[in-house]
């Protein structure tokens, strides 16, 4: 059973770029979570979607980011004109479709570093 | 702010000694707690947890323990191998979303 995919695992932009960040759930999971992690700082909740919906996105900044999960293929974090702030390392996580506080398993993550 | 910090940012043990590393949480209503382990470039990875209605947890050579009086936990590591040398960061889960502290680096010296 493979674990929650992510990719790419490094990414480089300009200024003024778009980032497309990908991320596919373990096997059976129908929930996804994105977090975004500075240097040497604990992991910060973005948005939590389902499939076709987005159940919260208080953690979302309000300009250049969004992020979707169709009903196929993966999660998508998209980053529009990108800022030097945005580098971070963005985890996605995943948790089977029951309510409640079911455990969330991380991928690797999307390093990304804007020039 | 957040909700879940950590008391000691770095940690040096002896290999084959126990690692006791320290969180404390803000939140009384909490009740649902993970801890995670980050090895350098890796995505965190889940150790073990533990819901309020308990106060110990013991996985394979780990085990939480949860103090809901002073909202304070900790995971215990027994036997520490170089292997553990990682960042530990405290979760607390509040529905869905996670709410991390800084972690803490475990430094394992052979």
């Amino acid at each position: 059973n493979a674990g929650v995919m992510q990719n790419p695992r490094h990414l480089v932009r300009r200024r003024g770029q778009e980032a497309r960040l990908r991320c596919s759930p373990m096997k059976g999971h129908s929930h996804v979570y994105w977090y975004r992690q500075l240097p040497e700082e604990g992991l910060k909740f973005m948005v939590y979607l389902q499939k076709e919906n987005i159940i919260d996105e208080s953690g979302m900044p309000k300009e250049r980011f969004s992020a979707e999960f169709p009903k196929e293929g993966p999660s998508i974090l998209r980053i529009q004109q990108v800022v030097r702030g945005d580098s971070a390392a963005y985890f996605c996580a995943s948790s089977p479709p029951m309510s409640g506080q079911e455990t969330q398993y991380f991928g690797p993550g999307t390093r990304l570093l804007v020039l | 702010g957040e909700s879940v910090g950590l008391h000691l940012p770095t940690l040096s043990v002896q290999e084959g000694d126990n690692s006791i590393i320290n969180c404390a949480y803000s939140n009384s209503a909490s009740d649902y707690f993970i801890w995670y382990k980050q090895e350098s470039g890796k995505g965190p990875q889940f150790i073990i947890d533990i819901r309020s209605n308990m106060d110990k947890r013991q996985g394979q050579r780990v085990t939480v323990l949860l103090n809901k009086t002073v909202k304070h936990l900790s995971l215990q590591i027994a036997a520490t191998q170089p292997g553990d040398s990682a960042v530990y960061f405290c979760a607390e889960n509040t529905n869905y979303k996670l709410t991390f502290g800084k972690g803490t680096l475990l430094t394992v010296n052979p």
